[in-house]
C-alpha cells in the first residue's frame, strides 16, 4: 500500500515551453501533496505544500506563477514549470501524506520525474 | 530555518559490517523524522518513521534512534548487504507540512 505515481518519468523539453507533471495516490487518499526538488548532488528542497481544493503554500524563493500547482482531487496533484528555462532542469519528486492508521504523517514519494530543458 | 547535517557523507565498507549512520538538525521542535533511502535517479523510499514522542523504531536490520532534544538521530543498519548500498537521507518534520532533508549518506556495501 501506500504507492504514489508521477507521470512522466522523464521529459526533455525546448525552452521556453510548459511542462505538465502528474503526482497520483495509487492506493489512498490525500488531503496534502507535496512538491519538492533536486539538483545534482544536492539536497532536496521542498518547493510548495498542495492542499487537495485550496491554492498551494510555495515556500520563499520559488515563483508561484511559473510552477503552478494544481490538487483537484484527493488523489492527484499537478505541477507546470511554465516557459521552461535550461535552470529549470532538475529531479522533481512529489509526496503524498497518509492520513489513516498508525502511518499518520508519515510521507510516501513518487518516483520522480527527470526534466530537461534544452 | 531548520538545517540538517548527515555525517558521515559518504560511506563504503565490506559487507557484513553493521554501521552508524547519523543526522543532526537545528530545531528540536519537529512532529516526527522519517528516515529514506534513495538509489540512483530513483525516487525515496520511506525506511522509518520516529513520532517525536518515541526514542526508537526498527525494522528488519534497520534500527533508528531519536535524541529530540540534542537534535539527533542515527539509523543503524545490522550485517548489511550489498543491496543495501544507497543514499540514505533524514527529514525532520518541523512545524510546516513539508520536511528538512539532509544531503544524505552515500552508502556502498562491498560484495
Amino acid at each position: 500500500g501506500a504507492v504514489v505515481s508521477q507521470h512522466p518519468s522523464w521529459v526533455i523539453c525546448k525552452s521556453g515551453t510548459s511542462v505538465k507533471i502528474e503526482c497520483r495516490s495509487l492506493d489512498f487518499q490525500a488531503t496534502t501533496m507535496f512538491w519538492y526538488r533536486q539538483f545534482p548532488k544536492k539536497s532536496l528542497m521542498l518547493m510548495a505544500t498542495s492542499n487537495e481544493g485550496s491554492k498551494a503554500t510555495y515556500e520563499q524563493g520559488v515563483e508561484k506563477d511559473k510552477f503552478l500547482i494544481n490538487h483537484a482531487s484527493l488523489t492527484l496533484s499537478t505541477l507546470t514549470v511554465t516557459s521552461a528555462h535550461p535552470e529549470d532542469s532538475s529531479f522533481y519528486i512529489c509526496s503524498a501524506r497518509l492520513l489513516a492508521g498508525s502511518s499518520y504523517n508519515e510521507q510516501f514519494f513518487g518516483p520522480g520525474t527527470r526534466l530537461t530543458v534544452l | 530555518k531548520q538545517e540538517v547535517t548527515q555525517i558521515p557523507a559518504a560511506l563504503s565498507v565490506p559487507e557484513g559490517e553493521n554501521l552508524v549512520l547519523n543526522c543532526s538538525f537545528t530545531d528540536s521542535a519537529i512532529y516526527n523524522l522519517q528516515w529514506f533511502r534513495q538509489d540512483p535517479g530513483k525516487g525515496l523510499t520511506s525506511l522509518l518513521l520516529i513520532q517525536s514522542s518515541q526514542r526508537e523504531q526498527t525494522s528488519g536490520r534497520l534500527n533508528a534512534s531519536l535524541d529530540k532534544s540534542s537534535g539527533r538521530s542515527t539509523l543503524y543498519i545490522a550485517a548489511s548487504q550489498p543491496g543495501d548500498s544507497a543514499t540514505y537521507l533524514c527529514a525532520p518534520r518541523g512545524g510546516a507540512d513539508g520536511l528538512t532533508f539532509g544531503k544524505g549518506t552515500h552508502l556502498i556495501i562491498q560484495p
